[in-house]
C-alpha cells in the first residue's frame, strides 16, 4: 500500500514532445511537492501545493506546469521537452501544520526517470 | 541563502564498523532536519526527522543529532552492514519558505563484507 506513488516510473520521449507525470498520496497530507534530481544526484524543489493552491514556484521554466485536482494528487505537465529536462522527478508530501513542534516528516515517491532524446 | 553540505561525499568501510556521516547548514533558522536514504535507482526513504527543539533521534542502529546553533547534524550508524550501502541525504526545512526541503549533496556509503 504505497504512500506516495508516481507514474510512470520511466519515461523516454523525443525533444519537443509534451508529457505528464502523475502523483498520488494516500497519507491525508495537505502539502505536495515536486523535486528534480539532476545528473549529479542533487535534489532541488520545483513546486509546492497546499490544499490545491500553489505556494512555491522555484524559478522553473513555464514549460513546466503543475496541476492539483485535489489535495491527494499533484501532476506535472511538461511542454516542449528539451534535452536538459532529462532527470529524475520526485513527488513528495507532508503535513502543512505549524512546522515547528509538529511531525512534518516528508515522504517521497519512487521517482520518474525522464529521458529526452 | 541556506546551503547544506555533507562530508564526506563518499565513504567505504568494512562490515561491523561504527561510522558517522556529517551534515552542516549555513542558516540556523530551520524548523527541522531530516535524514534520508536513497538506494541506486530508487526513491528516498525517510530515516529520521529531528525537530528544531530536539537534540537527537534514534531508530534501531541509527542515531541522528542536531546542534542548531552551530549548524550541524550527524548520523551515527552502529555496527554497519552491507545492506546499509546507499546514499544518505540530509535536508533542512528553513523558516518561512513554504516547507520546502533544502538538500545536501549526499554521502555515498559502501559497506564491504
Amino acid at each position: 500500500d504505497t504512500a506516495v506513488s508516481q507514474t510512470p516510473k520511466y519515461l523516454v520521449t523525443q525533444m519537443g514532445n509534451d508529457k505528464s507525470i502523475k502523483c498520488e498520496q494516500n497519507l491525508g497530507h495537505d502539502t505536495m511537492y515536486w523535486y528534480k534530481q539532476d545528473s549529479k544526484k542533487f535534489l532541488k524543489i520545483m513546486f509546492s501545493y497546499n490544499n490545491k493552491e500553489l505556494i512555491i514556484n522555484e524559478t522553473v521554466p513555464n514549460r513546466f506546469s503543475p496541476k492539483s485536482p485535489d489535495k491527494a494528487h499533484l501532476n506535472l505537465h511538461i511542454n516542449s521537452l528539451e534535452l536538459g529536462d532529462s532527470a529524475v522527478y520526485f513527488c513528495a508530501s507532508s503535513t502543512d501544520r505549524n512546522w515547528e513542534g509538529m511531525n512534518t516528516e516528508a515522504f517521497f515517491g519512487q521517482g520518474t526517470r525522464l529521458t529526452v532524446v | 541563502k541556506q546551503e547544506v553540505t555533507q562530508i564526506p561525499a563518499a565513504l567505504s568501510v568494512p562490515e561491523g564498523e561504527n561510522l558517522v556521516l556529517n551534515c552542516s547548514f549555513t542558516d540556523s533558522a530551520i524548523y527541522n532536519l531530516q535524514w534520508f536514504r536513497q538506494d541506486p535507482g530508487k526513491g528516498l526513504t525517510s530515516l529520521l526527522l529531528i525537530q528544531s527543539s530536539q537534540r537527537e533521534q534514534t531508530s534501531g542502529r541509527l542515531n541522528a543529532s542536531l546542534d542548531k546553533s552551530s549548524g550541524r547534524s550527524t548520523l551515527y550508524i552502529a555496527a554497519s552492514q552491507p545492506g546499509d550501502s546507499a546514499t544518505y541525504l540530509c535536508a533542512v526545512i528553513p523558516y518561512n519558505q513554504g516547507g520546502k526541503l533544502i538538500f545536501g549533496q549526499g554521502t555515498e556509503l559502501s559497506v564491504k563484507p
